[in-house]
């Protein structure tokens, strides 16, 4: 199967200092990884679509500068957020697709709380 | 715009019910179309995908899916619900399947009464 593996699972950092998520494809390679956002009680909301040896692609009203994406390797993308503050507090989910699959697959999520 | 919609926000079911849950999209363009299921404190876990082929897609546990693309939707349905049914659904579509980027629906909430 395709196994993506998040870490970590929830974080609390106080308002001002960084926070890195990684996002690993344990059993297979993955040229593109994806970052959603979701709110409590709402859908995902896709943030930038990270490729392996490039820049990410952000979506509208994201901010790169704020939401570092580094994908270096085949089986890794970390998502840093920069300076968080309270409304950045959200669950960070990232997915891949196995080359040559269909769907996609979503790694456990990381629970973010800024305090 | 390309959009999702699921007009069920929250659906109370009991048990032995049949389920149907509705997901439409706007897009003209040739489409990819999930399913995915959230239970409780879990991440997000695919039912259903349908990329080709036959409209009638059957995924895991016993759920179902119908792509009809006159009428730009992709509803999914349970003869059966059960109480482990209980859980957030989210139906996604990749709009350019190039991208892969997933535009998801806003999600249905489940719940079914033992």
């Amino acid at each position: 199967g395709a196994v993506v593996s998040q870490h970590p699972s929830w974080v609390i950092c106080k308002s001002g200092t960084s926070v890195k998520i990684e996002c690993r494809s344990l059993d297979f390679q993955a040229t593109t990884m994806f970052w959603y956002r979701q709110f409590p009680k709402q859908s995902l909301m896709l943030m930038a679509t990270s490729n392996e040896g490039s820049k990410a692609t952000y979506e509208q009203g994201v901010e790169k500068d704020k939401f570092l994406i580094n994908h270096a390797s085949l089986t890794l993308s970390t998502l840093t957020v920069t300076s968080a503050h309270p409304e950045d507090s959200s669950f960070y989910i990232c997915s891949a697709q196995k080359q040559g699959g269909e769907g996609y697959t979503f790694g456990s999520g990381t629970r973010l709380t800024v305090v | 715009a390309q959009s999702v919609s699921q007009h069920n926000h929250h659906v109370i079911l009991s048990e032995a019910a049949s389920l149907e849950l509705g997901c439409n999209y706007s897009y003209g363009g040739t489409v990819n179309l999930f399913w995915y299921v959230q239970y409780p404190g879990q991440h997000l876990q695919l039912l259903l995908k349908y990329f080709s082929g036959d409209p009638l897609v059957k995924g895991i546990k016993g759920f179902e899916a119908e792509f009809i693309k006159s009428k730009f939707s992709f509803n999914l349905r349970k003869p059966s619900v059960q109480w482990s049914d209980t859980a957030e659904y989210f139906c996604a579509v990749i709009f350019n399947t190039n991208a892969g980027k997933s535009t998801f629906g806003d999600g249905t909430t489940l719940t079914v009464k033992p």
